[in-house]
């Protein structure tokens, strides 16, 4: 079965430093895989999403992503954090037909 | 077009009583999913439509839960006889793609 691992439910940065959210998939073949932002009683938001073509994807909001096939991980990045990234963090992956598995999701804290 | 809607955005109901949830996806999407989430966890799938026929259902997706979606547009998901461990966040996406667009889910509160 499909599953994606995001270590550290919870991880602080402070404004202005490198955010870095890991995230890792289970998989022999490469599949299709998403990162989401969740702000507080919203749905989800698609950041980014690799779908075999560019390995390193470009996203809303600054966040990029490079899929590593030889680690079988989509690490998410952004340069600098803003006070407006806080948010909780869901990695996904799928297989085509839009079904998506997700990992349990990183809340990411912005200190000042 | 706004995207994907979902009405209620809250609901509590008493342990026992039946509950229906309303998702209006993006009208040219052909694909309708539905997860839960609960707290501290990410979206587990419940159920997919391709227009009106639903194709998959999730274990999780239990005889007390049912999901329909006529006339491959808008769908429901019900549930009968609420429990307590019914409480979480139900989100509805559609895609065509290979993308999902979520709706801002159904929190549910089962007292």
């Amino acid at each position: 079965a499909q599953s994606v691992t995001q270590l550290g439910s919870h991880v602080s940065v402070s404004e202005g430093a490198l955010v870095l959210l890991r995230c890792n998939y289970s998989s022999s073949v490469p599949p299709y895989l998403f990162w989401y932002v969740q702000y507080p009683n919203q749905g989800l938001q698609l950041l980014l999403k690799y779908t075999s073509a560019a390995t390193l994807v470009k996203g809303i909001n600054g966040f990029e992503a490079e899929f590593k096939k030889s680690e079988t991980s989509f690490h998410l990045t952004k340069p600098s954090a803003h006070m407006s990234d806080a948010a909780e963090y869901f990695c996904a992956v799928s297989y085509g037909n839009n079904r998506l598995a997700f990992g349990k999701g990183n809340q990411v804290v912005v200190i000042p | 077009d706004t995207g994907v809607s979902q009405n209620p955005r809250h609901k509590i109901t008493k342990r026992g009583q039946n509950v229906t949830f309303r998702c209006d996806p993006i009208s040219e999407h052909n694909r309708l999913y539905w997860y839960r989430q609960t707290l501290g966890q990410g979206p587990e799938f419940l159920t997919y439509f391709q227009n009106e026929a639903q194709l998959e259902k999730s274990r999780l997706l239990s005889d007390r839960f049912s999901a329909e979606r006529p006339k491959g547009s808008f769908s429901t998901l019900e549930i009968q006889r609420t429990e307590q461990g019914d409480s979480a966040m139900y989100l509805c996406a559609s895609g065509g793609g290979t993308e999902a667009f979520f709706g801002q889910g159904t929190r549910l509160t089962v007292v």
